[in-house]
């Protein structure tokens, strides 16, 4: 079966980049995908990157994908404390269906 | 502004009675899905409805259960809640065929 893991939390210091990673086993997810919590909120879509892809930069966030390894990677440039959160990354499991993992809690000291 | 709302953001109830969470969209899509989020765990997909055909998860507990009158609204019925069942709901969106889903804030589940 499916099953997406990820390191459970990461702290760094506020200006410096921010590297979350995430393993997945299913080798037919089509979409992959990073979400971010904040405390008491619902997930909020980060970015995604299509599976053919291998890299994807959108304004801070570079998601750097091995499709060999299974492998999948956010980063986030210039942390600030307001980027504090849980982030999930998710694979499509079948049809329009997302599998998790338990998250990255992402703490930013100043 | 297009978005999903879930009502209430927190919901109290006692061990045994029934509770019912709702959610509804502005954004026309097809699909809802209903998933438990418990403290530092992955979100659990429960059930989705494509359109009104429902697809329950196969280890989701007969104690849930769920109804969508129309493309706005869908509901999550518990019907004798357990304090297992003290969680996050949070409800999503998609358009058909897309695994793009939209999350409303979630309601956080009590049970006393």
């Amino acid at each position: 079966g499916e099953d997406v893991e990820q390191s459970l939390f990461l702290s760094v210091r506020e200006g410096d980049s921010s590297v979350i990673n995430c393993t997945y086993t299913d080798s037919s997810s089509t979409y992959l995908y990073w979400y971010k919590q904040e405390p008491g909120a619902g997930l909020q879509l980060l970015t995604y990157i299509f599976s053919n892809m291998d890299m994807k930069q959108d304004q801070r966030l570079t998601v750097l994908l091995n499709k060999k390894d299974k492998h999948l990677s956010l980063r986030i440039a210039d942390t600030q404390t307001g980027d504090s959160a849980i982030y999930f990354c998710a694979e499509n499991a079948g049809y329009s269906t997302l599998t998790f993992g338990k998250g990255t809690m992402l703490l930013v000291s100043p | 502004d297009a978005m999903v709302i879930q009502n209430p953001r927190y919901q109290v109830t006692q061990f045994g009675k029934p509770v019912t969470l709702s959610c509804s969209q502005t954004l026309n899509h097809n699909v809802m899905y209903w998933y438990q989020q418990k403290s530092s765990q992955a979100p659990k997909l429960l059930f989705h409805y494509y359109d009104k055909d429902f697809n329950n998860e196969a280890d989701t507990p007969d104690n849930f259960q769920s109804r969508r009158p129309n493309t706005s609204f869908c509901f999550l019925d518990i019907r004798s809640p357990g304090l297992g069942d003290a969680a996050m709901y949070l409800c999503a969106t998609s358009t058909a065929g897309s695994s793009e889903q939209f999350f409303g804030p979630g309601t956080r589940l009590t049970v006393l």
